[in-house]
């Protein structure tokens, strides 16, 4: 089953972009990008996903690369709330969802 | 929020004792999953159920049982708990495999 690269943490100043790359060179064609977001305890959040297509929703953006073996979630406008662990994931089946570690996402005031 | 609760919220029982966690749905949603999480992990899939009664195992399932007898509810067992289950509990729900999931607020189950 693919799996996902993700960085283990990453800082970004409030108000600035925050880009979150993942790698997943071994996707397969029916393989869906998902993310999630979790927050201190509580439970994963979804945020986007996508296929093939560049994505955007009030939440966030995705970025697809042509050939798919990687993605990066664009936060436009960082905030303190936003301090979260990011799992990128791909979805081929409802038994087939791997979180991994994720990025730790610490938003800088 | 996606009308998902969990019952209950926090236990802590001793090893060897039967252990039942509920995730209780009102978005009339096919597919429910139970994962676990422990420190420096993501979540794991436990078990999932896609109906009334059809439910299948996931990557950790040892140890674990589900039954799902109504739509709305989801039940995991621990028949017998070991410290090794100690950990944070989520349900989830989606309509259809690939969408999105909702995550309940986790019970916290501290084996002794």
């Amino acid at each position: 089953d693919a799996k996902t690269t993700q960085p283990t943490s990453m800082d970004c100043a409030e108000g600035r972009a925050a880009n979150l790359p993942c790698n997943h060179s071994t996707i397969s064609g029916n393989e869906y990008v998902y993310w999630y977001r979790q927050i201190h305890s509580q439970g994963p959040q979804y945020i986007i996903h996508g296929l093939k297509n560049n994505e955007t929703n009030e939440m966030a953006s995705l970025i697809i690369t042509e050939d798919r073996k990687s993605s990066t979630l664009i936060l436009p406008h960082a905030t303190l709330r936003d301090t979260a662990v990011y799992y990128c994931i791909l979805n081929k089946g409802a038994n087939n969802l791997f979180f991994g570690t994720g990025t730790r996402l610490t938003v800088i005031p | 929020d996606a009308g998902i609760t969990q019952s209950p919220r926090h236990k802590v029982t001793e090893t060897g004792t039967p252990v039942t966690l509920r995730c209780h749905q009102t978005e009339n949603h096919r597919y429910m999953y139970w994962y676990r999480q422990d420190p420096g992990h993501g979540l794991r899939l436990i078990h999932y159920s896609y109906g009334v009664k059809d439910t299948d195992k996931g990557e950790v399932s040892d140890g674990y049982s589900v039954s799902r007898s109504k739509t709305e509810d989801f039940l995991l067992t621990l028949e017998s708990a070991t410290s090794s289950q100690t950990s944070v509990y989520f349900c989830a729900i989606n309509r259809e495999w690939d969408s999105e999931q909702f995550f309940g607020p986790g019970t916290r189950l501290t084996v002794l």
